[in-house]
């Protein structure tokens, strides 16, 4: 099974609209990551939580980690066709040193229509 | 200033052939990391660099897999000899020291045949 759940696997929206992508696990992580990737790119660092509670924000997107810090989400407020891509959230599941062992969801594909 | 570049962008090769793949990181990076995705599957961990150290290869699949990075700049990946199920995207990133952004290279896309 997935050590890090992502729901939805695929959405599609009208540009304007909102939308919330979902990334869990049965564990505690120690600092998760959110990235985006288009087609034949690398993936693009979108934003990084480590304390239960936090919450970042940049541009029209948000992050959230809960307080067990076993679930995010990340929130687009009026979708534009240029956030379309893949979005993959990742996690580092044990706190040591310079762990960058990160384990990753399957990714949410994300479309907008004009 | 240059991202992390990775070459060569696709490979093709038979089963039983050897493959090189290289990343170049963003330069002063010393940690280096690689990662694969199989098709369907999630992104998997394969090792970690520190300089030229290897600082954890625990996702290291089995020993037809080298990993190198002589004098903590470029790393290789080698795979020797090649099997059917070594295909998909190998991805290389690298980060300064700390728990911040890795930036990921475009991938290296490897089909074997």
């Amino acid at each position: 099974s997935q050590e890090l759940e992502q729901s939805p696997q695929s959405l599609i929206v009208q540009e304007g609209k909102n939308l919330t992508i979902n990334c869990t696990s049965s564990k505690t992580l120690y600092g998760l990551y959110w990235y985006k990737q288009k087609y034949g790119e690398g993936l693009i660092f979108l934003m990084m939580l480590q304390k239960g509670g936090e919450e970042k924000s940049h541009e029209k997107i948000t992050a959230k980690l809960d307080e067990k810090k076993q679930q995010s989400s990340l929130h687009i407020t009026a979708s534009q066709p240029s956030h379309a891509g893949i979005y993959l959230c990742g996690a580092r599941s044990y706190n040591a040193g310079n762990n960058r062992k990160l384990i990753w969801g399957l990714g949410t594909s994300l479309a907008v229509n004009p | 200033e240059a991202g992390v570049t990775q070459f060569p962008s696709h490979s093709v090769i038979e089963k039983g052939q050897t493959v090189t793949l290289r990343c170049d990181p963003i330069s002063g990076h010393d940690n280096l990391y690689w990662y694969r995705r199989v098709m369907g599957k999630e992104i998997k961990f394969l090792l970690h660099f520190v300089k030229e150290s290897k600082q954890d290869e625990s996702g290291m699949p089995n020993n037809r897999f080298l990993a190198e990075r002589t004098g903590g700049t470029y790393s290789t990946l080698k795979v020797q000899p090649a099997e059917l199920e070594d295909s998909g995207v190998y991805f290389c990133a690298s980060s300064q020291p700390g728990l911040g952004e890795a930036f990921f290279g475009q991938g290296t896309r490897l089909t074997v045949v």
